[in-house]
């Protein structure tokens, strides 16, 4: 299965501790979004890069989080000091390109719980 | 702000008859609609476009319609069938940027 996959599937952090999210794009796939579903909400956007380059992150809370696509790799979500309030499913996408970003294949999500 | 809205939280439907979800928005700036669906532990899965230059498109039992004026979309299932249900996201793309804004979701239940 070439899907876009993460991992862990399920994650559990105390509060203060480090989270980190990592998603393999489909092959062929450069550019990576981020974004997280609270309960009873919708997704919302938090990051998009590209191999080496954050496009956009208006989504991304200014503190604490932060996120990478090296040049070889997985895309690492990595959030420092976790609260309560950042438990949360997290769900990755990868697209072909730029201009196909309307195709943005989703994995099965990393759920974070934070205790 | 959500500019992106699905206020039927669920639906329930008999197999055979037509689903009907729909989906508004506030953003005149979007210019592309997607509809997902997805399954419990699963991440969304891609279901059906349309452009905003087109009012309607087509992909087997699926449609979407759009209403540009009134800002508003909806995705027609018909026949509906069991395995249909799931929950429906609706999307939006701006022609201004890279995100896609995500309804909150409407569970459908298809009743055999």
């Amino acid at each position: 299965n070439a899907g876009v996959m993460q991992n862990p599937r399920h994650l559990v952090r105390r509060r203060g501790q480090e989270a980190r999210l990592r998603c393999s794009p489909m092959k062929g796939h450069s550019h990576v979004y981020w974004y997280r579903q609270l309960p009873e909400e919708g997704l919302k956007f938090m990051v998009y890069l590209q191999k080496e380059n954050i496009i956009d992150e208006s989504g991304m809370p200014k503190e604490r989080f932060s996120a990478e696509f090296p040049k070889e790799g997985p895309s690492i979500l990595r959030i420092q000091q976790v609260v309560r309030g950042d438990s949360a499913a997290y769900f990755c996408a990868s697209s072909p390109g730029l201009l196909s970003s309307y195709e943005q294949y989703f994995g099965p999500g990393t759920r974070l719980t934070v205790t | 702000d959500q500019q992106v809205k699905q206020n039927s939280p669920s639906l329930s439907v008999q197999e055979g008859r037509i689903s009907i979800l729909n989906c508004d928005y506030t953003n005149s700036m979007f210019d592309y609609f997607l509809w997902y669906k997805k399954y419990p532990a699963e991440g969304p899965t891609f279901l059906i476009s349309i452009s905003s230059i087109k009012d309607k498109n087509e992909d087997g039992r699926f449609t979407v319609f759009l209403n540009k004026s009134a800002k508003h979309l909806s995705l027609h299932i018909v026949p509906s069938q069991p395995g249909d249900s799931a929950v429906y996201f609706c999307a939006a793309e701006s022609n201004t940027g890279n995100q896609f804004y995500f309804g909150t979701g409407t569970s459908l239940t298809v009743i055999p």
